[in-house]
C-alpha cells in the first residue's frame, strides 16, 4: 500500500484479556518499529525488526508484550493479560533501509488506540 | 539515557504569525534529528537533519541543526489554521535501541493557530 496501515484503529478490552495489533508496513520496507504513545507524551520505542528478525526488543515494558514479523512484512504486537497501564496509542513505523546506519526517515501508521477497562 | 526536550510545550498564536519551536537533546552518539507533525493520526515526516548549519526548507517550514548547542529549531512563517498540530522532535543515537535507528522523542510542542 501507499502508507503504513494499522488495525484495528480502536480497541477496547477488559483487564486481563489478550489483544493483538496489526501493522502492514510500506511495501519493500526492511525496517519495522513499534512505539507506544501515552496521552500527552511523545512516542516511546518498543521493538525493532529488520525483515523477519527481531533485532531489538529492549523497549518492551514487560514479558506480557510480544511482537513478531514472521515473513518480514506484516507485524503483530500482542499484549497478554492486559492491564490498565497498557492503555495508549500503539504506533508502527517502517523505513526502507535496515542497515542500522540509515538516513531514511521512518514513516508512521495512524496507530491503534488501545483502552483497557 | 538519551534525552530530548522540546519547548515550549504549548503555544497559541494568531494566523499569519511566525513561530519558532525548539528542541534540545542529549545523546551518547548523535546521528540525526527528525521533526514530525502529528495531528490526530500518524506523525508525518517533516525534516531529517544530520549536518550543522544547513537549513532545510519546505514551503513555509524550515529547520536547522546546531550540533555545538545540541539543538534544533523549527520555524513556521505565515502560520495557517492547518498548521495546528503537535510537532515532535526525535533523535537517533548510534547506540540506542532499534538497531541504531530507533527514535527517541521529545514530548512535543502543541501548536494552536487561531483564526
Amino acid at each position: 500500500g501507499a502508507g503504513v496501515s494499522q488495525s484495528p484503529r480502536y480497541k477496547v478490552a477488559k483487564r486481563g484479556q489478550d489483544v493483538a495489533l496489526r501493522c502492514d508496513p510500506i511495501s519493500g520496507h526492511v525496517s519495522l518499529f513499534w512505539y507506544q504513545q501515552a496521552l500527552g507524551q511523545g512516542p516511546e520505542f518498543l521493538t525493532y525488526f529488520q525483515n523477519e528478525a527481531q533485532l531489538d526488543k529492549s523497549g518492551l515494558p514487560s514479558d506480557r508484550f510480544f511482537a513478531e514479523r514472521p515473513e518480514g512484512s506484516v507485524s503483530t504486537l500482542k499484549i497478554q493479560r492486559t492491564q490498565q497501564e497498557d492503555s495508549a496509542v500503539y504506533l508502527c513505523a517502517s523505513s526502507r533501509d535496515g542497515t542500522g546506519n540509515s538516513n531514511q526517515p521512518q514513516h508512521f501508521g495512524d496507530g491503534t488506540r488501545l483502552s483497557i477497562l | 539515557e538519551d534525552k530530548v526536550v522540546q519547548s515550549p510545550l504549548s503555544l497559541v498564536v494568531h494566523e499569519g504569525d511566525t513561530v519558532t519551536l525548539n528542541c534540545s537533546y542529549e545523546v551518547t552518539n548523535f546521528r540525526s534529528l527528525l521533526w514530525y507533525k502529528q495531528e490526530k493520526k500518524a506523525p508525518t515526516f517533516l525534516f531529517m537533519l544530520t549536518s550543522s548549519g544547513i537549513e532545510k526548507k519546505s514551503g513555509r517550514l524550515s529547520s536547522i541543526l546546531d550540533k555545538k548547542e545540541l539543538s534544533s529549531i523549527l520555524n513556521i512563517t505565515a502560520t495557517q489554521t492547518g498548521d495546528s498540530a503537535i510537532y515532535l522532535c526525535a533523535v537517533v543515537d548510534l547506540y540506542s535501541g532499534g538497531g541504531a535507528d530507533g527514535l527517541t522523542f521529545g514530548k512535543g510542542t502543541h501548536l494552536i493557530i487561531q483564526p
